[in-house]
């Protein structure tokens, strides 16, 4: 089956830094992406939906100064959290279209310190 | 507003036993149902898709049915494994022309299956 992987599986950092997190379509090419966040016990939230090609579409309430998306290729797309302070701490999560399918990544968990 | 609720929250069963997930929802235009496993720290894994003639589908020991008119949805498992031990999410797709984007998920039922 379609197969998404994310880079790197987890990652603490300073507040203050900048993350950047990778979401590959290993085996299909996607031209939309999503990008997730779920907080413990949540639901997963949809942040932004991201095109090949051009600018990616936010949700409403999320800041796209603050978490930049960059989908380069019909394989990869890149979140950045920028200036990320402990708030931002979640597990986020990619996912890619395949049909009639939405295929998920294994997910990112960041914690800010 | 479009939602999708699920019950119960958490539910803890013995290895062997059968359970069944309930998914709520009140999503217009639906165009599919999916349950979808998610261990935990992992990301969510496709059980079943079902579109709205369907009534039933099955994948394994997953078994999921459909009811269009009470908009209900449920998870049967048989035979439980600890394996199966995870949070299984209810998802209704929105109709909007084919977009994949447009995805309303319920909060999850974390099952625990004890030895």
């Amino acid at each position: 089956g379609a197969v998404v992987s994310q880079h790197p599986s987890w990652v603490i950092c300073k507040s203050g830094t900048s993350v950047k997190i990778e979401c590959r379509s290993l085996d299909f090419q996607a031209t939309t992406m999503f990008w997730y966040r779920q907080f413990p016990k949540q639901s997963l939230m949809l942040m932004a939906t991201s095109n090949e090609g051009s600018k990616a579409t936010y949700e409403q309430g999320v800041e796209k100064d603050k978490f930049l998306i960059n989908h380069a290729s019909l394989t990869l797309s890149t979140l950045t959290v920028t200036s990320a302070h402990p708030e931002d701490s979640s597990f986020y999560i990619c996912s890619a279209s395949h049909g009639d399918t939405q295929y998920f990544g294994p997910g990112t968990r960041l914690t800010v310190l | 507003k479009n939602q999708v609720e699920q019950s119960p929250q958490s539910l803890i069963i013995l290895e062997g036993k059968n359970c069944t997930l309930q998914c709520n929802y009140t999503v217009s235009p639906f165009s599919n149902l999916r349950w979808y496993k998610q261990d935990t720290g992992r990301g969510p894994v496709s059980l079943t898709i079902m579109t709205f003639s369907e009534n039933t589908k099955s994948n394994g020991r997953y078994t999921a049915t459909l009811d269009a008119d009470t908009k209900q949805s449920s998870l049967h498992i048989t035979a439980s494994q600890l394996s199966d031990s995870a949070s299984y999410i209810c998802v209704v797709t929105l109709n909007y022309g084919g977009s994949q984007g447009n995805l309303i998920f319920g909060k999850g039922t974390k099952l625990s299956v004890k030895p």
